[in-house]
């Protein structure tokens, strides 16, 4: 069976700080997805990362996948409050056709 | 265009009530997803479609019953619900091309916020 599983689950920090989120998977894959879920909210898709070593920087978060170790990160640079939400990150692997299994999630608040 | 739209956003419904959620995309995707998302959980994927045919069914019960009517339209049956069926109700879409070098990308609508009373 397939498990996604991210790290640390919740994550309370403090503007300013520098955070890195964990995303392990249990399956063959070299893509990866990164998506943002505000309260009440749908998905927003934030990185889409396509083989070993990809590494892609949208402002203060950065993502990178390691597929030899199965590892995805999301690194958090100088948090500000409005990076508050939750974060998933997500595997697709093929069973006839493309199927998206998602992480645990990782509920990120950030203090002021 | 990237939008995939839900409707409605938000339904309420009785046990012996049948109602059904509607998916709409304009991309071109070929494959098309529901997803079911309870409070502070990840997604899970109840069914795939792709080139309008039924791809994948994660042993979703029958009182879902999916549609699709053509490749922009995906539709959700709902019927005989229970409450814990209550939950938000995701539709996804993506380009089924695996040898697409951007990668399968799924865009999500904003869903519907389903209660079952």
């Amino acid at each position: 069976e397939l498990k996604v599983e991210q790290n640390p689950l919740f994550l309370s920090m403090q503007e300013g700080k520098n955070y890195t989120i964990y995303c392990n998977y249990s399956t063959t894959s070299d893509r990866l997805y990164w998506y943002r879920q505000d309260p009440g909210k749908s998905l927003e898709s934030l990185f889409v990362l396509l083989s070993n070593g990809a590494v892609k920087q949208e402002g203060r978060l950065m993502a990178s996948l390691d597929t030899k170790a199965r590892l995805s990160t999301l690194h958090i640079t100088a948090a500000v409050h409005d990076l508050s939400a939750t974060y998933f990150c997500a595997v697709d692997i093929i069973a006839g056709t493309y199927k998206y299994i998602f992480g645990t999630g990782t509920r990120l608040k950030v203090l002021a | 265009d990237t939008e995939v739209t839900q409707t409605p956003k938000h339904l309420v419904m009785g046990m012996t009530n049948k109602k059904s959620l509607k998916c709409e995309q304009h991309m071109g995707h070929r494959a098309m997803y529901w997803y079911k998302q309870k409070a502070k959980k990840p997604p899970e994927l109840m069914f795939v479609y792709s080139y309008e045919k039924l791809s994948i069914n994660e042993s979703v019960p029958s009182r879902f019953s999916p549609e699709c009517p053509n490749s922009s339209l995906l539709n959700l049956h709902l019927h005989a619900l229970q409450p814990e069926d209550s939950a938000l109700y995701l539709c996804a879409s993506s380009q089924e091309d695996y040898r697409n070098s951007q990668g399968t990308e799924a865009f999500f609508g904003q869903g519907t916020r389903l209660t079952v009373v």
